[in-house]
């Protein structure tokens, strides 16, 4: 399985954008880039999956570099229920379709 | 709409005491079914996954099993618990479609083994 790179955590202040950069060198072609969260005591949440182009839903954007060996999410205006653990995974085409999770990046959202 | 039932929520077993924890989903046919387990502060560690009714695939070796008696329907067993096996059980559900790779999660089990 192709591995993803994050920081361990960021933060950022209540109503301002969110970058969440991961970076994927190993991708392959059949590679999807996801993106999960998981709030406190919960199951992961998708956020967000793309190929090649630019995503955007009401949830949040991903931008992929042209070369796709990284990503960005964006969470456009960040509230305090942001506050998560947000993982990048590359989810194969085909077979089992695996998710398999690295450590994530901790969200900490400000006041 | 798709949901996914996963229970109990929380159990308390003793060491040496058997296992089993049970998923079902509902609304949809021939998922892709998983296991993965949480430790306290730790990331998601896929267990088994299964993509039919008795085909099951281990990730890593461990103290515990899987079956998949049914479609819908996955369970997760253990004869002899250990204390290692103490963490947050989640299963989850996709189908294999190209434009709706998104996957599902339960709510999860927190299993303590005292």
């Amino acid at each position: 399985d192709a591995k993803t790179t994050q920081p361990n955590s960021m933060e950022s202040n209540e109503e301002e954008p969110v970058h969440l950069p991961c970076n994927h060198s190993t991708i392959s072609g059949t590679d999807y880039i996801h993106w999960y969260r998981q709030l406190p005591s919960q199951g992961p949440e998708y956020v967000i999956h793309g190929l090649t182009s630019n995503v955007n839903n009401r949830m949040a954007s991903l931008a992929i570099a042209e070369d796709r060996k990284s990503s960005t999410l964006i969470l456009h205006r960040a509230t305090l229920r942001d506050a998560a653990v947000y993982y990048c995974i590359l989810r194969r085409l085909g077979g089992a379709q695996k998710l398999v999770f690295g450590q994530g990046t901790r969200l900490t959202i400000n006041p | 709409s798709q949901t996914i039932h996963q229970w109990p929520a929380t159990l308390v077993q003793p060491v040496g005491s058997p296992l089993s924890l049970e998923c079902t989903v509902e609304g949809t046919s021939n998922p892709n079914l998983y296991w993965y387990r949480q430790a306290a502060g730790r990331g998601l560690q896929l267990l088994f996954y299964s993509v039919g009714i008795g085909q099951i695939s281990s990730e890593v070796p461990q103290n515990l099993s899987a079956s998949r008696p049914q479609d819908r329907q996955f369970i997760l067993s253990s004869k002899k618990l250990l204390l290692s096996d103490s963490g947050f059980y989640l299963c989850a559900w996709s189908v294999l479609l190209i434009r709706n790779l998104e996957a599902f999660f339960g709510q999860g089990t927190r299993l303590t083994v005292v």
